[in-house]
């Protein structure tokens, strides 16, 4: 069974600071899909990122940036020069890859509180 | 605009009274899906699908139906609704499954059963 454990549950930075926000997954298969979403306070739900398990490349998307390591079985989110924008609750999630189709498994969330 | 849009944005209904939420994209996506969102359990995936009458179940599908009869639209059935399907409803879409393929979600269905 594929389980997402975001451990950190509330963090509050000052405006500028760098932030990480971790995501640990756990899964029996080899090929699989992890994913990050934003959920502002307004509640809508924004699509980060999709990494698939055989793309260990790291990615960096203006002061987003996404370190996937398998050793670990982490796919760590960090924002750079934090702004107050950034303050919402940010979801990990890891599918298997299953005859092409999947279903997510969502992590419980972290809060992240940005202050000016 | 590239969009996926729900309707309704609210609902309180009682428990028994059929409904529907309607999902609706503008982008010819293949892939949509339904999530929920409840306190403490997080995001679940009810039903998925990947093309126009394909559906298939995800993690919570008890008690909902889905129909792909059209590719922009994923409507999701609530035949007998009951208390415990009270939560946030996300409908999403997606070209496909490829890195590049983006996620849209619709606003939010803020379904109260009672």
């Amino acid at each position: 069974a594929q389980k997402v454990t975001q451990a950190q549950t509330e963090i509050s930075v000052v405006e500028k600071e760098d932030v990480t926000l971790d995501c640990v997954y756990e899964t029996r298969d080899t090929t699989y899909y992890l994913f990050w979403y934003k959920q502002p306070p307004s509640g809508e739900l924004v699509f980060l990122i999709r990494r698939n398990s055989f793309d260990e490349q790291n990615e960096i998307s203006g002061r987003y940036s996404w370190n996937f390591q398998k050793s670990t079985s982490s796919f760590n989110f960090t924002i750079t020069a934090s702004q107050v924008v950034d303050s919402a609750v940010y979801f990990c999630a890891l599918s298997e890859a299953k005859g092409g189709s999947y279903i997510p498994t969502f992590g419980r969330g972290t809060s992240l509180i940005v202050h000016p | 605009e590239a969009q996926v849009t729900q309707n309704p944005r609210y609902l309180i209904t009682v428990t028994g009274k059929k409904l529907t939420v309607t999902c609706s994209q503008n982008m010819n996506h293949e892939y949509m899906s339904w999530y929920r969102q409840d306190p403490g359990l997080g995001l679940r995936q009810i039903y998925y699908s990947m093309n126009v009458e394909v559906t298939d179940k995800g993690d919570v599908p008890e008690g909902y139906k889905v129909s792909r009869k059209e590719k922009r639209n994923f409507p999701l059935i609530l035949e007998s609704p009951s208390p415990n399907q009270t939560s946030l409803y996300f409908c999403a879409s997606s070209r496909g499954t490829l890195k590049t393929d983006t996620q849209y979600f619709g606003p939010g269905t803020r379904l109260t059963v009672l």
